[in-house]
């Protein structure tokens, strides 16, 4: 069955800390990938995706991700976090931009 | 150029009472989906529809619930008859176009008493 394991429901890394958000799946080829970010009060916002090609993705806000074929992850990682950070990150997975798979979210707490 | 907007933020219903959720686009948008998160789940698609148009509704229950987008106004997505289950967060998202990058807006959470 096609699913996307986001392991961690809660992070709390301290501000200028690295962090690291775990994304695992199940599916029967090799989809897109996409990580999106939802503020307090904020709709959904696109980080980053893969599609193809290099498998370490730059994205916005300094956020980067890498596909591992072998270990059927898309790991989220940011070298220094900043307390606008703090919000919930969603992994999803798909073959199109809308037809997608979503894990259950991760809520980053950054501790001053 | 303001987001997707959707509107009410929270909706109370009872059981038995119909439910209407809107979704305005972002300008020059053409392309809106719908999704629901159950507590504790991710999200799951629910319908695409350009302007009048269903693309694809494979994620929409096939009782009591459908979804339009009018050539004019915001699209509509309408829950008959609301049972409990039906409480959670539901989430519209535009775009300009097919496989394009999606906008979403921040939701409006139903709860069902």
């Amino acid at each position: 069955a096609q699913s996307v394991t986001q392991p961690d429901i809660h992070i709390t890394v301290s501000e200028g800390a690295s962090l690291e958000l775990r994304c695992n799946y199940s599916y029967g080829a090799t989809p897109y990938l996409f990580w999106y970010v939802q503020s307090p009060g904020q709709g959904l916002q696109l980080l980053l995706k893969y599609f193809s090609g290099d498998t370490l993705v730059q994205g916005i806000k300094g956020f980067e991700a890498e596909f591992k074929r072998s270990q059927s992850s898309f790991n989220l990682r940011k070298p220094s976090v900043h307390w606008s950070d703090a919000a919930e990150y969603f992994c999803a997975v798909g073959d199109s931009n809308y037809q997608l798979i979503w894990g259950a979210g991760t809520k980053l707490i950054i501790k001053p | 150029n303001a987001g997707v907007m959707q509107n009410p933020r929270h909706l109370v219903r009872r059981r038995g009472q119909e439910a209407r959720l809107r979704c305005s686009p972002m300008k020059g948008h053409s392309h809106v989906y719908w999704y629901r998160q159950l507590p504790e789940e991710g999200l799951k698609f629910m319908v695409y529809l350009q302007k009048e148009n269903i693309i694809d509704e494979s994620g929409m229950p096939k009782e009591r619930f459908s979804a339009e987008f009018p050539k004019e106004g915001p699209s509509i997505l309408r829950i008959q008859q609301v049972v409990r289950g039906d409480s959670a967060a539901y989430f519209c998202a535009s775009g300009p176009g097919n496989n394009e990058k999606l906008f979403f807006g921040s939701g409006t959470q139903l709860s069902v008493l």
